[in-house]
């Protein structure tokens, strides 16, 4: 049973299109992330929610906007896509904030034509 | 400085070689360090999770901490090329606003 699941797994879309990316996690964590991960492989932290309520709010353009309805449930809605915001996006979730490490889905991978 | 330096790599490795890769920082707040393996097209998947200076061992793993020195390292022992993969380094402080802090990875090959 996947701990952190991530959809879809695969996005190609046109710019200036929005989409959405919804992650879920069965860990009964309280804390859940998204981070972006660029073609060089690096990890950047992009938003972090604690039991449904915003704590970490990195600059980020506001086209990205995430939304927490419980707190196993994490979705990014991004609009007006441009080609910058082709990257692998991944969800993580973590005990608490700053408890313990961090669990990951396995990424979705956004591709702006 | 950035806040979390890896060794660059890639690292391309025998079968039954012993592997070490480097984490340095220079955050003295950094209190609990991870080491993450990521297959390609996957997410990044713990390895090693640890709270204090010292060694730590799991199987062929060994990931040891040296705070004094803001240093960190995994060790894999008897290299197999199913560890063929890239390594992250992580590491955090806590608070409720703490994030993690990633190194930038290094791959590593392991040829049979």
């Amino acid at each position: 049973d996947t701990a952190v699941s991530q959809t879809p797994k695969y996005l190609v879309t046109q710019m200036g299109n929005d989409k959405s990316i919804k992650c879920e996690q069965n860990l009964g964590h309280d804390t859940m992330y998204w981070y972006k991960q660029d073609s060089k492989k690096f990890l950047k932290i992009m938003f972090s929610y604690n039991n449904k309520e915003l704590i970490i709010n990195e600059t980020v353009p506001n086209r990205f906007s995430p939304k927490s309805p419980d707190k196993a449930h994490l979705n990014l809605h991004i609009n007006s896509l441009e080609l910058g915001d082709s990257a692998v996006y991944f969800c993580a979730s973590s005990p608490g904030p700053g408890v313990g490490p961090q669990h990951f889905g396995d990424g979705t991978r956004l591709s702006i034509l | 400085q950035k806040e979390v330096e890896q060794d660059p790599g890639p690292l391309s490795v025998p079968e039954g070689a012993i592997v070490s890769l480097n984490c340095t920082y220079s955050n003295s707040a950094f209190q609990y360090f991870m080491w993450y393996r990521q297959y390609s097209r996957k997410g990044p998947e713990l390895l090693m999770y640890t709270y204090s200076s010292g060694n730590k061992e799991d199987g062929r793993f060994t990931a040891q901490v040296d705070k004094s020195s803001k240093y960190i390292s995994l060790f894999i022992r008897d290299s197999q090329p199913s560890d063929s993969a890239t390594y992250l380094c992580a590491m955090g402080a806590p608070g409720a606003n703490s994030k993690l802090t990633f190194g930038k990875g290094i791959t590593l090959s392991v040829r049979p």
